[in-house]
């Protein structure tokens, strides 16, 4: 099936750093969600978007639904150990079928 | 909350045999469960979606008659992988939905199969 481009798909940071990642589509979705998977786990649902241009705000996460409706980007400000994970984008277009992103490998050292 | 669980959270089976793995959701009605595989280093791919009471709706590609599921209430679904083969090895999860095209999928621990 279609995959969603996720873009970095490894990141290495010294915690405290600020951290950005990214999705792109060559087609629209009604909905852009962000997932945190820890090793041996499901996803996790971080933060839920619902309408072009919509920036969202979880702690220390934030996100924002492009207004062309094809990407959106998560942040994560002030980085620290426990952020360690991989994170998906997905999107929903109709019907409650997701499509995930490739992930981003986030390593964080102390 | 809305709690998913998956049993077992990892097995081993022999190749040629099959394996059940269920999926619970534990404090809500899950009327739409779905079923994820995921490689390595690689994202989920949907497998089938089903609705509690009807035939599961698989993607392409997916074998309906390797991967049986059945959806036989509104807090239970089950993944039984027929005549496993060592290609199956893979991590599977689910996720429950309380809504038909809703995108709150709320997901389940995972289960790892390996077969030898």
């Amino acid at each position: 099936g279609q995959q969603l481009n996720q873009s970095p798909q490894s990141m290495f940071i010294q915690e405290g750093e600020d951290v950005s990642m990214n999705c792109t589509s060559s087609s629209i979705f009604n909905t852009w969600l962000w997932y945190k998977q820890e090793p041996g786990e499901g996803p996790v649902l971080l933060i839920a978007l619902y309408k072009a241009g919509e920036l969202t705000s979880n702690g220390r996460l934030t996100a924002q639904f492009g207004i062309t409706r094809k990407d959106s980007f998560l942040n994560i400000s002030a980085s620290i150990p426990s952020d360690v994970g991989i994170y998906f984008c997905a999107g929903q277009r109709s019907g409650s079928r997701l499509t995930f992103g490739e992930g981003t490998q986030l390593t964080v050292n102390p | 909350g809305a709690v998913v669980s998956q049993h077992p959270s990892r097995v081993i089976c022999k190749s040629g045999t099959s394996v059940k793995i269920e999926c619970r959701s534990l404090d809500f009605q899950a009327t739409t469960m779905f079923w994820y595989r995921q490689f390595p280093k690689q994202s989920l791919m949907l497998m089938a979606t089903s609705n509690e009471g009807s035939k599961a709706t698989y993607e392409q590609g997916v074998e309906k008659d390797k991967f049986l599921i059945n959806h036989a209430s509104l807090t239970l679904s089950t993944l039984t992988v027929t005549s496993a083969h060592p290609e199956d090895s893979s991590f599977y999860i689910c996720s429950a939905s309380r809504r038909q095209n809703s995108y709150e999928q709320y997901f389940g621990p995972g289960t790892r199969l390996t077969v030898t």
